[in-house]
């Protein structure tokens, strides 16, 4: 059965400052791995899709990797900003589109 | 509307009454998905549906019921709920069940008194 385990739990940073995001899987036999942002109370918005044959994906100031023979991935975010400030949850995906969240990253940047 | 939609977004229910939660997508999609998201829990895969078939139903009560009447529209029919139900109910749609990303409708936020 798949795990997915997301460190940090949270972070608090000040603003511009570069960061990273991991997050680990049991199961390296994946499809693909999304990265999402959840503001709170509100739903999912899809920020990365990395297929498993790729080892990085970028998007903006966002920056994605794959490691997928050790279970691995880790969402860089440049220059942060206030308004990044967010849940940030890694699903991979283990087939036939279920994906498997783990608990996320809770993520404050201040001004 | 673009993107996935969800309404209502809040919904209060005793737990005698019937309710139901609706999800529709403007993207083409032929795969729709239940989610719920209780406190500081992951999200849980409810129910599957690919080409308005149900293709998966991850162990969820009766008191759940979905139903998938075409492709772009997805219910959620509850009735005699428990307060354990009580979460954040997410709606999300794929262009199929191999490939592509998923797109997350804003969630129904449920309180079950």
């Amino acid at each position: 059965k798949q795990e997915v385990t997301q460190i940090p739990a949270a972070l608090s940073v000040p603003e511009g400052e570069n960061l990273v995001l991991n997050c680990s899987f049991t199961d390296s036999a994946i499809y693909n791995l999304q990265w999402f942002r959840q503001d709170p109370g509100k739903g999912l918005t899809s920020l990365l899709l990395i297929q498993s044959s790729q080892r990085e994906q970028t998007s903006g100031r966002l920056n994605a990797s794959l490691d997928k023979s050790s279970g691995r991935s880790t969402l860089y975010i440049a220059a942060s900003q206030p308004g990044d400030s967010a849940t940030y949850l890694c699903a991979p995906n283990t087939g036939f589109q279920k994906l498997v969240f783990g608990t996320g990253t809770r993520l404050l940047v201040s001004p | 509307e673009t993107g996935v939609t969800q309404t209502p977004r809040h919904l209060v229910m005793g737990m005698t009454n019937k309710k139901s939660l609706k999800c529709e997508q403007h993207l083409g999609h032929n795969a729709m998905y239940w989610y719920k998201q209780s406190a500081k829990k992951p999200l849980e895969l409810m129910f599957v549906y690919s080409l308005e078939e149900r293709v998966e139903n991850n162990s969820v009560p009766s008191r759940f019921s979905p139903e998938c009447p075409n492709s772009s529209h997805l219910f959620l029919h509850l009735h005699t709920l428990q307060p354990e139900d009580s979460a954040l109910y997410l709606c999300a749609s794929s262009p199929g069940r191999q490939l592509g990303e998923q797109y997350f409708g804003p969630g129904t936020r449920l309180t079950v008194t």
